[in-house]
């Protein structure tokens, strides 16, 4: 079964204060993993797409790497926008029809205080 | 920019009656997804649609729900009937392929009393 665990479940951050969100996964043929940035009430935005090990996005102050088994988003210096909860979810085959869903994890809530 | 519209914003039901939501997909993209958030949870999806074929709905509970997408384009589902566990955040998204990332909709948030 496809699973995807995110560390921590939150975390608070002074402004400045650069840290990294964790997301491990186990999946089946995976095609992509994807990061979200959920503001409450809201529906999740889109940030990134990782395909394959290695690979670096940058995007402002965050940054998002994959390996084999996990993906890293780096946050720089976060100012209190980036205030959030961050989703990450990996795209895999299913049985049923070949379809492409996502598969999310729980998110890990970020705050920065001023 | 493209969006994704949802309507309503809100729903209040009670246990027992019928609810249904709308969504608008951004124009041009031929899959649209419906997933369920529960406060804290990240969202799970409940029913793929490939134009206005379903492609994946094995996590729909069919007693109750249903989604349909007439021609290809708007997309509704419905809950029949509402209980409790429902309450939950709705979510509406398209893609013109998921391997370029999905665009979600704000959602409609269902509470049931």
């Amino acid at each position: 079964e496809d699973q995807v665990t995110q560390s921590p479940e939150a975390l608070r951050l002074q402004e400045g204060e650069s840290s990294s969100l964790n997301c491990s996964y186990t999946v089946s043929g995976l095609r992509g993993l994807f990061w979200y940035r959920q503001d409450p009430g809201k529906g999740p935005e889109f940030l990134f797409t990782l395909y394959s090990a290695g690979e670096e996005k940058e995007k402002e102050r965050l940054k998002a790497t994959l390996t084999k088994k996990e993906s890293f988003l780096h946050i720089t210096a976060p100012k209190p926008e980036d205030s959030a909860t961050y989703l990450c979810a990996v795209q895999a085959w299913t049985l049923q029809g070949g379809s492409e869903k996502l598969v999310f994890g729980k998110g890990t809530k970020l705050t920065v205080n001023p | 920019e493209a969006e994704v519209a949802q309507s309503p914003r809100y729903k209040i039901t009670e246990k027992s009656q019928a609810v249904a939501f709308w969504c608008d997909p951004i124009s041009g993209h031929a899959t649209l997804y419906w997933y369920r958030q529960i406060l804290g949870q990240g969202p799970e999806l409940l029913v793929q649609f490939q134009d206005e074929s379903v492609v994946d709905d094995s996590q729909l509970p069919k007693d109750r729900f249903s989604a349909e997408r007439l021609k290809g384009v708007d997309s509704t589902l419905k809950i029949q009937p509402a209980e409790l566990g429902d309450s939950a955040m709705y979510l509406c998204a398209s893609s013109i392929r998921a391997r370029y990332g999905y665009t979600f909709g704000s959602g409609t948030r269902l509470t049931v009393v």
